[in-house]
This record gives C-alpha cells, structure tokens and sequence, in this order.
C-alpha cells in the first residue's frame, strides 16, 4: 500500500466550481499533514497545515479524519489560478521531521 | 520575505561524474533537507540534517551522497558518482525547527540532468 495515496486526476472544471480532492494515508503514526501547491516544473508550496478539527483558509477548507486516516480538501469558487498540482504530505511516524508526499492530484480549470 | 535559494538552477554532467548542489536555507533555520523528483513522480525525501549532522536518510540516499554545511550559510548535496537515473529536480527544504508542525520552506530546485 503507498504511504500517501491521490487520485491523480486531471479534475478539469469551470472558473467558479466547487472541488473537492482527497487522499489516504498508511502510517496510524503519522503527526502532522499538509497539503502543498506544486506548479508545473515549481517547487512545493505549502498551501495550508490540516487540523483534527478541521480549517479553513478563504476558498480553501481542508479536512482529516484520523480515524479513516483520511484527508481531504475542497476549493470553493475555483479561480484560473487555481490550476496546479496539489500535493497531500504528512510527516514520517514518530518523532521524524522528513514529509512523505503523495504523487498529486492535477487540477485544471478552465474560463 | 526569506526564501531558500538554490544554485545552480540547471546543471548538465555526464554520468560517472561528482556533482554539487548548493543551497542557502533561510537564515533562522535550524533543519535542513534535500528532497528529489525525478520527472513525472512524486516528490521523495533524501536526507535531514541538524546541528551539523545527518539526522535522517532514506533508502534513496546511498554512499554516493553525501551532505554538508561548510559555512554557516551554505547547505550542500554532493552525488560522487551520478547516474542517469539521478537525473531529477533537486529541492533543498528548511525549517526553524521551534514548533510541530513546522512548514518546511523549498528553494525553487536544482535540475540535474545526467547524460
């Protein structure tokens, strides 16, 4: 089972949609989770830092259930912008710093 | 606001050749990373670094890397030997290393081509 797993999509939408993406992950271990923005041949970006409880960043609402080792994030009004990669990454087990990332989930939105 | 950079943003080497990949993690920072992407794939990590010595590696990073902090600004990721299949972006990453979760911040990458 991969560590970190996406559907890799393309998600291909109208300006103005409502996304939503979601990834899995294998190690109950696992701390922190984030998902990051990767633009064509661009190194990460941190997008936003995901919560138990759940957060919300402008369009961005990003979910994680610990139980089901399940993250997921939704993108309201999908702007031209928006179009990119978008990375699920948790940290390694324990006390390790290192990020595990996932292959992606490629999202295009078109006029 | 404090970035990571990196040099050389390309770099050309024929196989069996060292290379070095340089990186200037921002100034505060306490950790450092080197993470890879070969073309097509999933960002991996390689190795983590802190108080001037290795704290992490992967299976990926063998005895042909290695990894060093010569001054007090520079962060470096040497290949002794490359392969074509070490041809990949090359992202160096740092933290402050004061809170968990701690973002990691990415220098725009080194793409290293090996013919």
């Amino acid at each position: 089972r991969k560590e970190v797993e996406q559907d890799p999509g393309p998600f291909n939408v109208p300006e103005g949609a409502t996304v939503a993406f979601n990834c899995t992950y294998s190690n109950s271990a696992s701390q922190s989770f984030f998902w990051y923005r990767q633009d064509c041949r661009k190194e990460p970006k941190l997008l936003m830092s995901v919560y138990s409880s759940g957060n919300e960043d402008g369009r961005f609402t990003a979910q994680l259930n610990r139980a089901s080792q399940y993250i997921s994030l939704l993108i309201r009004d999908s702007k031209l912008s928006d179009s990119a990669t978008y990375l699920c990454v948790v940290n390694g087990p324990d006390s390790s710093y290192k990020l595990i990332f996932g292959s992606g989930t490629r999202l295009l939105v078109r006029p | 606001e404090p970035e990571v950079t990196q040099t050389p943003s390309h770099q050309v080497t024929q196989m069996g050749q060292e290379v070095i990949l340089r990186c200037v993690p921002i100034s505060n920072h306490l950790y450092f990373y080197w993470y890879r992407q070969i073309l097509g794939q999933k960002v991996e990590f390689l190795v983590s670094f802190y108080n001037n010595e290795i704290s992490e590696k992967s299976e990926i990073f063998d005895d042909q890397f290695s990894v060093e902090r010569p001054d007090g600004s520079n962060f470096t990721l040497k290949i002794r030997s490359t392969k074509l299949e070490d041809s990949a972006m090359y992202f160096c990453a740092s933290t402050p290393g004061t809170k968990i979760p701690d973002t990691q911040y990415f220098g725009p990458g080194t793409r290293l081509t090996v013919l």
